[in-house]
């Protein structure tokens, strides 16, 4: 099965603030990752896909990016709302295993 | 608007069994793939399962494999879970999810069901 890694698993942060989150994959999955968000008693919601392409209706202010085994999630300039936790996926082959997560938090 | 409702949830004993039923609305439900993912309190996000639209294609996470079974009734547009030999680690909620017609994505979740496997 492959592993997705996240980091850090928290981050405190300002709103305002330009945050990145990485994912580790623990063999080549191309570009096949997905990132979520989700809020305290939501289900998630889905951001991005294929590393970087973002799905309609997201904030341009997410990003994506990577291949192979490393990505990263950015945020360029946090609003209150999202402040959440970010879930990394690979769907190259299943099981398509998600990363622990990364609850970003107000400093 | 793409709607997906599960029910079926609730408290069931070790070793017992439990269906859930994943009801969609707002887009053509045989087209599309479909998954089960949980998330036991307070942890992460865990796939499950997937079928394809076709239904040829099945898929299992080893924590389940030989437990469950999902498959789907497209003139219901329902997806389904069946989970025999329940156990205290299966306690969770769980996700009916829609994926994405331009990659493996998972585009649409429901609200998800809780269930709570405990005597």
């Amino acid at each position: 099965d492959i592993q997705m890694t996240q980091s850090p698993s928290s981050l405190p942060a300002s709103v305002g603030d330009r945050v990145t989150i990485t994912c580790r994959a623990s063999q080549n999955i191309y570009n096949y990752l997905n990132w979520y968000q989700q809020k305290p008693g939501q289900a998630p919601k889905f951001l991005l896909y294929s590393a970087s392409t973002l799905q309609s209706g997201v904030p341009s202010t997410f990003s994506g990016s990577g291949s192979g085994t490393d990505f990263t999630l950015t945020i360029s300039s946090l609003q209150p709302e999202d402040f959440a936790t970010y879930y990394c996926q690979q769907s190259y082959s299943p099981p398509y295993t998600f990363g622990q997560g990364t609850k970003l938090e107000i400093k | 608007e793409v709607q997906l409702v599960e029910s079926g949830g609730g408290l069931v004993q070790p070793g017992g069994s439990l269906r859930l039923s994943c009801a969609t609305s707002g887009f053509t439900f045989s087209g599309y793939s479909m998954n089960w993912v949980r998330q036991a309190p307070g942890k992460g996000l865990e796939w499950l399962s997937y079928i394809s639209s076709t239904r040829t294609t099945i898929y299992y996470a080893d924590s389940v494999r030989g437990r469950f079974t999902i498959s789907r009734d497209d003139a219901k547009n329902s997806l389904f879970l069946q989970m025999n030999s329940l156990r205290a680690e299966d306690t969770a909620i769980y996700y009916c999810v829609r994926e994405g017609t331009s990659g493996w994505y998972f585009d649409y979740w429901g609200q998800g069901t809780l269930v709570t496997v405990s005597s």
